[in-house]
């Protein structure tokens, strides 16, 4: 059974704070790691998708590192804005490039922005 | 252009009845994935379908079955209903492996 943890569970961050959080996963067997942000009343939204160890990706203020030797991934927003309250989930990806497409979810970060 | 579509958003039904959802991807893709979410549970992978073929089925009972039609539409279907499976069903669709999915809105499913 494959596990992916995020942390923290939620996190309060007053606007204009920068911050942080964490997605673990098994290290073996690794294929792709994924970051989507779900707003309440709307659906999963993709940001990025990381295949490489080593890898760092950007959106406007949100990036993201991964390591794939140690198994876990970092998501940072710059400078939070209120738009950016969301959960934000990570999931895992087994195995070959083609003909397995599951996705093992974490249970999300529930950040909330303080204006 | 238009995004992924589900029917119906919302659906109330009974113990023991059956359930038909739906599901419409973006243009062009041709994987198709169902995912569950419970209270207090991450999304759980149901199935996942790709030119009419089931790929990949989580860990789900029997009564949770799924089918992709020639044109990427896909329905999913639980029969002999349980309260537990009081629940957002989730849609994606995926161009191609490696690419992000983009998720339709869901369907709310209440068991009473």
């Amino acid at each position: 059974i494959l596990n992916v943890e995020q942390s923290p569970q939620s996190l309060h961050v007053q606007e204009g704070d920068s911050t942080n959080f964490t997605c673990s996963f098994p290290s073996s067997n690794f294929y792709a790691l994924h970051w989507y942000r779900w707003e309440t009343a709307k659906s999963p939204e993709a940001l990025f998708v990381m295949t490489l160890n080593g890898d760092e990706k950007k959106k406007g203020r949100i990036s993201a590192t991964l390591n794939t030797k140690e198994g876990y991934s970092y998501l940072y927003i710059k400078g939070s804005q209120p738009e950016d309250s969301a959960t934000y989930l990570c999931a895992f990806r087994v195995g070959s490039n083609f003909g397995n497409e599951k996705l093992t979810f974490g249970t999300g970060t529930r950040l909330t922005i303080i204006p | 252009k238009a995004g992924v579509t589900q029917t119906p958003r919302y659906l109330i039904k009974t113990r023991g009845q059956q359930v038909t959802l739906s599901c419409s991807p973006i243009s062009g893709h041709r994987s198709v994935s169902w995912y569950q979410q419970t209270p207090g549970q991450g999304l759980q992978f149901l199935f996942e379908y790709f030119s009419e073929t089931q790929r990949n089925k989580g860990n789900f009972p029997g009564r949770f079955s799924g089918r992709q039609f020639s044109n990427s539409r896909s329905e999913m279907n639980v029969s002999t209903l349980e309260l537990g499976d009081s629940a957002l069903y989730l849609c994606a669709s995926s161009w191609l492996s490696g690419y992000g999915y983009t998720f339709g809105s869901g369907t709310r499913l209440t068991v009473v």
